[in-house]
């Protein structure tokens, strides 16, 4: 089945700080990646996303580039701010045409990262 | 019109009420969704309807009943429930449940619900 590991967290940084949040994945043919961000007391807000290989999703200064290889979709920012304390979702959906297609509709959740920025 | 909506935020029931959660979408999707999201897990995916019509069910207990009147409305249903059904239930919606697309899902704020 399909899966999605996210780095451990909590995170503290100070602003202005680099931030990292690694991704991998586990899927049968080739999905669809995004990152779900979700500020206290809210939903879940789509950050970014990537349908295929190298494509590179970005959004409010966050990038996230898709790595067959290396099955990453890895989270980045060069200089957080004290806005972007929040709860960071890495996920997959399944796409038709490989043997996962009966699940579209799902999205695999990675099991959250929580980031705090610091002033 | 990009939102989803959920009514009511917050919602405070006993284990003998019955109570109804409300989601609305007016983006033309025709693919929605319940989750239940414990604090500071991911959501579980709990129902899926697709045309309105239901068409994944995580083998969610009875005492939480779907329904989709229409295209643009998802109610769930509450009855009898515990607390440990106490969590966030959200809702989403997504374009084309028909997979020929990415399943980009728009999620609604949510609903906390406390069971006493």
């Amino acid at each position: 089945g399909n899966s999605v590991t996210q780095m451990e967290g909590p995170v503290t940084l100070s602003e202005e700080a680099f931030l990292t949040i690694n991704c991998t994945y586990t899927a049968t043919g080739y999905p669809s990646l995004f990152w779900y961000v979700q500020y206290p007391g809210e939903g879940l807000q789509l950050l970014l996303k990537a349908t295929k290989a190298d494509d590179k999703g970005s959004n409010k200064g966050f990038e996230a580039t898709y790595r067959k290889e290396t099955t990453s979709f890895h989270l980045e920012k060069g200089s957080v701010q004290v806005s972007d304390s929040a709860v960071y979702f890495c996920a997959l959906s399944a796409r038709p045409g490989n043997a996962g297609g009966t699940s579209y509709g799902k999205l695999t959740f990675g099991q959250g990262t929580i980031l705090t920025v610091h002033p | 019109d990009t939102e989803v909506t959920q009514t009511p935020k917050h919602l405070v029931m006993g284990m003998t009420n019955k109570k109804s959660l409300k989601c609305e979408q007016h983006m033309g999707h025709r693919a929605m969704y319940w989750y239940k999201q414990k604090a500071k897990k991911p959501p579980e995916l709990m129902f899926v309807y697709s045309y309105e019509k239901l068409s994944i069910n995580e083998s969610v207990p009875s005492r939480f009943s779907p329904e989709c009147p229409n295209s643009s409305l998802l109610n769930l249903h509450l009855h009898a429930l515990q607390p440990e059904d106490s969590a966030l239930y959200l809702c989403a919606s997504s374009q084309d449940p028909s997979g020929s697309s990415y399943n980009e899902q728009f999620f609604g704020p949510g609903t906390r619900l406390t069971v006493l």
